[in-house]
């Protein structure tokens, strides 16, 4: 069955620190995977996506993210934290080749950017 | 622009209450999905649309769950004969053509069945 996995309920980084959300999908055929973010009182947004090509794709805010076909990961990452990144992240797979249009994402990851 | 809106953003029922919850998507947007997110989960496919048509509800938990979009653009969930396990945050949420585009989220509705 297809599964989404973020193994972290709570990262906490320091300010100026790199930071890494973690993302481990299972599907069957070629996975389009995404980050959103949720801000409290707000809405989920979109972050980044990996379709096809290269396997680090860029998204907004300067987070990146890493496709990792052999060990089915999508790692989330970003150089340096701000303080305003603090918020719940959640990594989605679709599985394009099962011909649904179901999205499934994970329980979410709530980062702490400490100042 | 406008964003999608989603309407009420809050809805208390008495159990086995039918309710309604509206979807505005953005304009010109030929996707949309509903999601149910229970508390500290991520958000659950319930059902999608191309256009009015709707192309994959398997995520619909029970036949008391039914969405429509009749002309394209609005789109309206309906759950009939609420149950305290319904109560939830009901996104939905648009793309502007294929579902490989990035989605757009609406606040969401609030639904408390008591």
């Amino acid at each position: 069955a297809q599964s989404v996995a973020q193994p972290e309920d709570q990262v906490n980084v320091a300010e100026g620190n790199p930071l890494t959300v973690k993302c481990t999908y299972s599907v069957s055929g070629n996975p389009y995977l995404f980050w959103y973010v949720q801000y409290p009182n707000r809405g989920l947004q979109f972050l980044l996506k990996y379709i096809t090509g290269d396997n680090l794709v860029k998204g907004s805010y300067g987070f990146e993210a890493e496709f990792n076909k052999s060990q089915t990961s999508f790692h989330l990452k970003k150089p340096s934290a701000l303080v305003s990144d603090s918020a719940l992240y959640f990594c989605a797979v679709r599985d394009i080749s099962k011909g649904t249009y179901k999205y499934i994402f994970g329980t979410g990851t709530r980062l702490k950017v400490l100042a | 622009g406008a964003g999608v809106s989603q309407s009420p953003r809050y809805k208390v029922a008495k159990r086995g209450q039918d309710v309604a919850l509206r979807c505005d998507p953005i304009s010109g947007h030929v996707s949309l999905f509903w999601y149910q997110q229970a508390l500290g989960q991520g958000p659950e496919f319930l059902t999608y649309f191309q256009n009015e048509a709707q192309l994959d509800k398997s995520g619909l938990p029970s036949d008391r769950f039914f969405a429509e979009r009749p002309e394209g653009s609005v789109s309206t969930l309906k759950i009939q004969r609420t149950q305290q396990e319904d109560s939830a945050v009901y996104l939905c949420a648009s793309s502007s053509r294929d579902t490989t585009y990035e989605q757009y989220f609406g606040p969401g509705t609030r639904l408390t069945v008591t």
